[in-house]
């Protein structure tokens, strides 16, 4: 079945730092979903990106899509510590089953 | 604030106990979905029902029986589960099950089995 990788695992920054979490798939995927999860929070969606090569930015946050489309990358510049999470991107499959990736957790120090 | 509602937020039960968890969602979503999390992973699929049809099942134990009474209803019910149960069950729901479309979770029911 399908496995999607992200790295690292765990990341301490401090405030004013750049971040980057790296997803890699098995598998071509349609499309992958990011979602952020604050700590005794739920995920919540961030973005979906779709085509090959595609970057898409939120603010601070920048996305983008790999050309074979099996991997992808969340680039947040300029932490702060509202950026405290874990970061999950999700692998979409057909009947909307995403397969998520061990996930990021981002700390800032202030 | 959450548009899925989930309850209880926490739930302790024995082995041997029958509950049910609950989830809401008023937003119109004909899809929705079961997820199971432990502390420091990422969420695992359990079900997915859409328009009120179980259309996944991904391999899960008989002791989790879900159930879609109607469009804005889902319900997980349990019975004789064991202490390796004991996680972060999170419901979501999406307009339909169509790939790319985002899923809204609730905030979960934390459950602890004795």
């Amino acid at each position: 079945g399908q496995q999607v990788m992200q790295i690292p695992q765990y990341q301490h920054v401090q405030e004013g730092e750049d971040f980057t979490t790296y997803c890699n798939s098995s598998t071509t995927l349609s499309n992958i979903q990011w979602y952020k999860q604050r700590p005794g929070g739920h995920p919540v969606f961030l973005i979906q990106l779709v085509k090959s090569g595609e970057v898409k930015k939120q603010k601070r946050l920048t996305f983008q899509f790999g050309e074979a489309k099996k991997n992808s990358s969340l680039h947040i510049t300029a932490t702060q510590t509202t950026d405290v999470g874990t970061y999950f991107c999700a692998g979409n499959n057909a009947g909307n089953m995403l397969t998520f990736g061990g996930g990021t957790r981002l700390m800032v120090k202030p | 604030d959450t548009e899925v509602t989930q309850t209880p937020k926490h739930l302790v039960m024995g082995m041997t106990n029958k509950k049910s968890l609950k989830c809401e969602q008023h937003m119109g979503h004909r899809a929705m979905y079961w997820y199971k999390q432990k502390a420091k992973k990422p969420p695992e699929l359990m079900f997915v029902y859409s328009y009120e049809k179980l259309s996944i099942n991904e391999s899960v134990p008989s002791r989790f029986s879900p159930e879609c009474p109607n469009s804005s209803l889902l319900n997980l019910h349990l019975h004789a589960l064991q202490p390796e149960d004991s996680a972060l069950y999170l419901c979501a729901s999406s307009q339909v099950t169509g790939t790319g479309l985002p899923q809204h979770f609730g905030d979960g029911t934390r459950l602890s089995i004795l």
